[in-house]
């Protein structure tokens, strides 16, 4: 399975608290995404880069906030700010628009 | 705004039977239409994918059609077996960085 990494696989946190999670890629793509998949809504945008340092807003990036200071890495926040958190995030990369997206295997986030 | 639809949300067939899943887009700049097979508590990954210049695509038990006048594209899957059983997704993109996905389709193959 390699290339594409996340963790932690799950992750529990109290309701206020800012939790980052951990997305890396080491197939030299540089477009990276991050997606948030609940039961019957299919796999929704978050943030995506298509290079370093660069970041364009998804369909749903209210309550959320990343960063690309390396190729590798895409982490993404998950702040107090987003109302529904509990959720499976997906991490993908490709190397350029309309091709291929790779996925993570996901963090499974539970906030109570 | 862009959309996709996929039917049906869930599929029960015999094994050895064959499958299909369609998928609608409403953006008809749309121009690749790759499908994910997503196994429980696992990640998605590529099956199949096929761009708006063909009109269907083949790998083994698996095919995908495509009619642009119609906006909608079907997965094929002939002879099922029972690890064929996970959600498929298909999206569409416009050939940029943002995919649009359906809502997923639970395919169970009996034996």
């Amino acid at each position: 399975d390699g290339g594409i990494t996340q963790s932690p696989k799950y992750l529990f946190r109290k309701e206020g608290q800012n939790v980052t999670l951990s997305c890396e890629q080491n197939l030299n793509h540089d477009a990276m995404y991050w997606y948030r998949q609940d039961p019957g809504q299919g796999l929704r945008l978050i943030y995506y880069s298509q290079i370093v340092n660069d970041f364009q807003k998804g369909d749903i990036a209210e309550g959320y906030s990343v960063s690309r200071e390396k190729k590798e890495s895409f982490p993404l926040t998950v702040t107090s700010a987003q109302k529904n958190p509990t959720a499976f995030y997906l991490c993908a990369s490709s190397i350029a628009a309309g091709t291929e997206q790779y996925f993570g295997p996901g963090t499974r986030l539970t906030v109570t | 705004g862009e959309n996709v639809e996929q039917h049906p949300s869930t599929l029960s067939v015999q094994e050895g039977d064959s499958a299909v899943i369609k998928c609608t887009y409403s953006d008809s700049a749309s121009n690749y239409f790759p499908w994910y097979k997503q196994e429980l508590g696992k990640r998605p990954q590529l099956i199949i994918d096929i761009r708006s210049n063909v009109g269907e695509k083949k790998d083994q038990r698996i095919a995908v059609t495509l009619n642009k006048t119609a906006k909608h594209f079907s997965l094929h899957i002939t002879e099922t077996q029972p690890e064929d059983s996970a959600v498929y997704f298909c999206a569409a993109s416009k050939g940029t960085y943002k995919y649009i996905f359906g809502t997923g389709t639970r395919l169970k193959v009996l034996a």
